[in-house]
């Protein structure tokens, strides 16, 4: 079946600096990637759309100049959280769908983040 | 947009018992998954299923697309059953899934 990987699985920063978690359609071509977050015991909220070779749709209230993504390929996605701040601490997912398919969804398994 | 609430929000079985979960949309859908997140927050497809009826091994989903409205069914529920279910759906002239708040199901051995 389709796999979608995320790195790091975990990281641990401190207040002001940047991270940047990358997304990767393993053994199928996605041209549409989504951004996850989700806080303890919560549901999934959509943070942003990214197609390959355009600009990323953010969902509102999510600020693009923060939460910067480039999706620089077909199987390659990234999110940068830039000068990440402890209420940015979080699970972050991404997800893709099949190249020209608008049904099945794959996860990664997740990037948590704390910053201290 | 399109509104999704899920039913019951948690749930507590022991093991080998039965239970229906529910998903409720408010307006039409292009896709609708089921997914299960395990305690370590992996997500897993379990069933993409905007319309019909679907059995994998233990697990089935039915969805009334006429009437808004999903369900999955877990038989002989098992401790690795464990987690939080969530329904997705895609509204109609969307393809940008909505999730909703999630079961969280607790199998007791």
């Amino acid at each position: 079946g389709a796999v979608v990987s995320q790195h790091p699985s975990w990281v641990i920063c401190k207040s002001g600096t940047s991270v940047k978690i990358e997304c990767r359609s393993l053994d199928f071509q996605a041209t549409t990637m989504f951004w996850y977050r989700q806080f303890p015991k919560q549901s999934l909220m959509l943070m942003a759309t990214s197609n390959e070779g355009s600009k990323a749709t953010y969902e509102q209230g999510v600020e693009k100049d923060k939460f910067l993504i480039n999706h620089a390929s077909l199987t390659l996605s990234t999110l940068t959280v830039t000068s990440a701040h402890p209420e940015d601490s979080s699970f972050y997912i991404c997800s893709a769908r099949l190249q020209g398919a608008t049904d099945t969804q794959y996860f990664g398994p997740g990037t948590r983040l704390t910053v201290l | 947009g399109i509104q999704v609430e899920q039913s019951p929000p948690d749930l507590i079985l022991q093991e080998g018992a039965n239970s229906t979960l529910r998903c409720n949309f408010s307006d039409s859908v292009n896709n609708l998954q089921w997914f299960h997140q395990n305690p370590w927050g992996q997500l897993i497809n379990l069933f993409y299923i905007p319309s019909g009826t679907k059995q994998n091994g233990r697990l089935s989903a039915t969805t009334v697309a006429t009437e808004r409205y999903s369900l999955l069914y877990i038989s002989s529920s098992q401790t690795t059953d464990s987690g939080v279910y969530f329904c997705a759906v895609d509204g109609r002239g969307s393809y940008i899934p909505t999730f909703g708040r999630g079961t969280s199901l607790i199998v007791h051995p």
